[in-house]
């Protein structure tokens, strides 16, 4: 089945430094997002992203939507230790994927003051 | 604006027998998707229901079902519980479930003893 590979699987970073993940598949997506997820909570939605090549930010978070709509990217600068968490891509395929999202492993990110 | 609001929290339960969580969607979303958050296999898809209608189904054996009623909220059900069962479930809403961002709810945590 489809899969997103995500990267790196962690990460740890001095408080301040900018952080890169990103994700790849092998075959398109339609839509990307960007979910964070803190212990005991759900993924809470940083970013969305729609149209092939599209950038966007939001706060200190810039995502970007591959050209050939098979990776994105998110980038988090400035890093504060509320940043700690998991960050996870998904995707939606398109097609009869209703309400489907694929997601990455995720990236385990550790700020240090 | 309420969130996504899961019921119960917790669950403990024992090998066969069976378990049905709740999840109220946003006001307005129609479409409730439900996902498996293990540490091996990440988020998994479970289902997706829209309108009370099954349009998606992930790859999962038969115990697992769920349903939807008319005022969007939804429940899943698993029976015949198994040990690999344990896990966290999540139910994410959106308006319409086509390409559209996802919102989550903090999950229920189940643990089959």
């Amino acid at each position: 089945g489809q899969q997103l590979n995500q990267s790196p699987q962690s990460m740890f970073i001095q408080e301040g430094e900018d952080v890169s993940m990103n994700c790849t598949s092998s075959s398109i997506f339609n839509t990307w997002l960007w979910y964070k997820q803190d212990p005991g909570e759900g993924p809470v939605l940083l970013i969305a992203l729609y149209k092939a090549g599209e950038l966007t930010s939001n706060g200190r978070l810039t995502a970007q939507f591959g050209i050939t709509r098979k990776d994105s990217f998110l980038n988090i600068s400035a890093s504060i230790p509320s940043d700690v968490g998991i960050y996870f891509c998904a995707g939606f395929a398109g097609g009869t994927s209703y309400g489907k999202l694929t997601f990455g492993q995720g990236t385990i990110l550790t700020v240090h003051p | 604006k309420a969130g996504v609001t899961q019921t119960p929290r917790y669950l403990i339960k024992t090998r066969g027998q069976q378990v049905t969580l709740s999840c109220s969607p946003i006001s307005g979303h129609r479409s409730v998707s439900w996902y498996q958050q293990t540490p091996g296999q990440g988020l998994q898809f479970l289902f997706e229901y829209f309108s009370e209608t099954q349009r998606n189904k992930g790859n999962f054996p038969g115990r697992f079902s769920g349903r939807q009623f008319s005022n969007s909220r939804s429940e899943m059900n698993v029976s015949t519980l198994e040990l690999g069962d344990s896990a966290l479930y999540l139910c994410a809403s959106s308006l319409t479930g086509d390409n559209q961002p996802q919102h989550f709810g903090d999950g229920t945590r189940l643990s089959i003893l």
